[in-house]
């Protein structure tokens, strides 16, 4: 199993442009979720879902958008990208609350800098 | 809204010694807690997962406890090495969601 893959794994942008950072699971998880690392601080939750075609805020949801077409994929999307918006994304995924005792995978990330 | 501490937020140690890292939280409400190393530049390796029901984990040289009433785990790392050197973050998942609320971490430098 390949787990949680992101990409790509860099990515440089100018201010205005948009990009989809691409999230992909391979263990059947129900939930997903999209967090944001900034230097030296801790995870900040931007998006989440449930479930294939559900999806809620997080922390910081504002400059981002996703979407939940299929169980396995959850991109995440910048439609106008900001300096604020340079850090490093995180994607990860867990099994979904009753469905036994499991922990969270997360992928490698997604280094984002935003010129 | 839960809240999470992590003390001491760095910490150097010559190599060999035992380390304590010590993880607060505010809402005791929480369904499991897990534990994770990052090493710099990489994303989250997990290391224990702990369950609201249970009061230790444990996965070789590393011990987790959780006290769930005082908002208190910690990691127990014995006889630590330079492969240690990382920083570890830890993450209670709450009872009523599902989402993972993370503090700053604590950043492990083990000296050879």
């Amino acid at each position: 199993n390949a787990g949680v893959t992101q990409t790509p794994k860099f990515r440089i942008l100018k201010i205005g442009q948009s990009m989809t950072l691409q999230c992909t699971q391979d263990m059947n998880h129900n939930y997903m979720y999209w967090y944001r690392q900034d230097p030296g601080m801790g995870l900040k939750l931007i998006y989440y879902s449930v479930g294939a075609g559900i999806t809620d805020k997080g922390e910081v949801p504002n400059g981002y958008n996703v979407s939940r077409s299929t169980t396995e994929d959850f991109p995440l999307r910048l439609e106008l990208a900001a300096p604020s918006q340079t850090s490093v994304y995180f994607c990860a995924s867990t099994l979904g609350r009753g469905r036994g005792h499991q922990g969270y995978t997360f992928g490698s990330g997604t280094r984002l800098t935003v010129v | 809204k839960q809240e999470v501490t992590q003390i001491p937020a760095a910490l150097s140690v010559p190599e060999g010694e035992n380390l304590v890292l010590n993880c607060s939280f505010t809402d005791s409400a929480i369904y499991n807690l897990q534990w994770f190393r990052q090493d710099p530049g990489k994303g989250l390796t997990s290391l224990l997962l702990i369950q609201s029901s249970q009061r230790e984990q444990t996965s070789g040289r590393l011990n987790a406890s959780l006290d769930k009433s005082s908002g208190r785990s910690t990691l127990y790392i014995a006889a630590s090495q330079p492969g240690d050197s990382a920083t570890y973050l830890c993450g209670p998942r709450r009872t009523s969601g599902s989402r993972l609320t993370f503090g700053e971490g604590t950043q492990l430098t083990v000296n050879p």
